[in-house]
């Protein structure tokens, strides 16, 4: 079976501080792909990252990156220098190589104080 | 370019009645796809079309449920004799191709939906 966990359902941070949003997931297949999604209070899903899972390299797109080691099923997200902007809730999530649809985590929601 | 576009954004209906949700994806995608989100379920995967077929409709509550796409383009989820536990934000998404061709699923606003 595939499977998502966020293990974090809320995090507050203070403005300029990096936080961490954890993923970990579980399947049986050797190719898949990992997403991350944010979104804000305005409701609508917003594309982050895809990964694949033959492709281990970190990636890092300004203030935000991501860690993934398949050694231990996670997809870690880091946002640094975080800001009030990235309030939001954030969805982790699994797609086999085989279906084409999302399996998500249950979400972390991110708190940014100014 | 336009994104994925729902209507309505707001539906408020009384139990038993049905109701009809709209998706316009991107121009150009061949997929789409029908999640739904509410507070005990999480985000749940419903349907999925390639084209105007639906290749996995593993995700549908019930038979209450059904879509169509019609034009590889706009799809319509009726929801038949509506019952409270179907409140929930239904979300739409599409993508350019499917399986290893798929890139990302790009969504929509959602249409929330409230039955009283």
């Amino acid at each position: 079976a595939q499977k998502v966990t966020q293990a974090q359902t809320e995090i507050s941070v203070v403005e300029k501080e990096d936080v961490t949003l954890d993923c970990v997931y579980e399947t049986r297949d050797t190719t898949y792909y990992l997403f991350w999604y944010k979104q804000p209070p305005s409701g609508e899903l917003v594309f982050l990252i895809r990964r694949n899972s033959f492709d281990e390299q970190n990636e890092i797109s300004g203030r935000y990156s991501w860690n993934f080691q398949k050694s231990t099923s996670s997809f870690n997200f880091t946002i640094t220098a975080s800001q009030v902007v990235d309030s939001a809730v954030y969805f982790c999530a699994l797609r086999s190589y085989n279906t084409d649809k999302l399996i998500f985590g249950t979400g972390t929601r991110l708190q940014v104080f100014p | 370019g336009a994104g994925v576009s729902q209507s309505p954004s707001n539906k408020v209906t009384e139990k038993g009645k049905d109701v009809e949700l709209r998706c316009d994806p991107i121009s150009g995608h061949t997929a789409l796809y029908w999640y739904r989100q509410s507070l005990g379920q999480g985000l749940e995967f419903l349907i999925y079309f390639q084209g105007n077929s639906a290749p996995d409709k593993s995700g549908l509550p019930s038979d209450r449920f059904s879509a169509e796409r019609t034009g590889g383009s706009v799809s319509t989820l009726t929801i038949q004799r509506t019952q409270q536990e179907d409140s929930a934000v239904y979300l739409c998404a599409s993508s350019l191709g499917t399986g290893y061709q798929q890139r990302e699923q790009y969504f929509g606003p959602g249409t929330r939906l409230t039955v009283t």
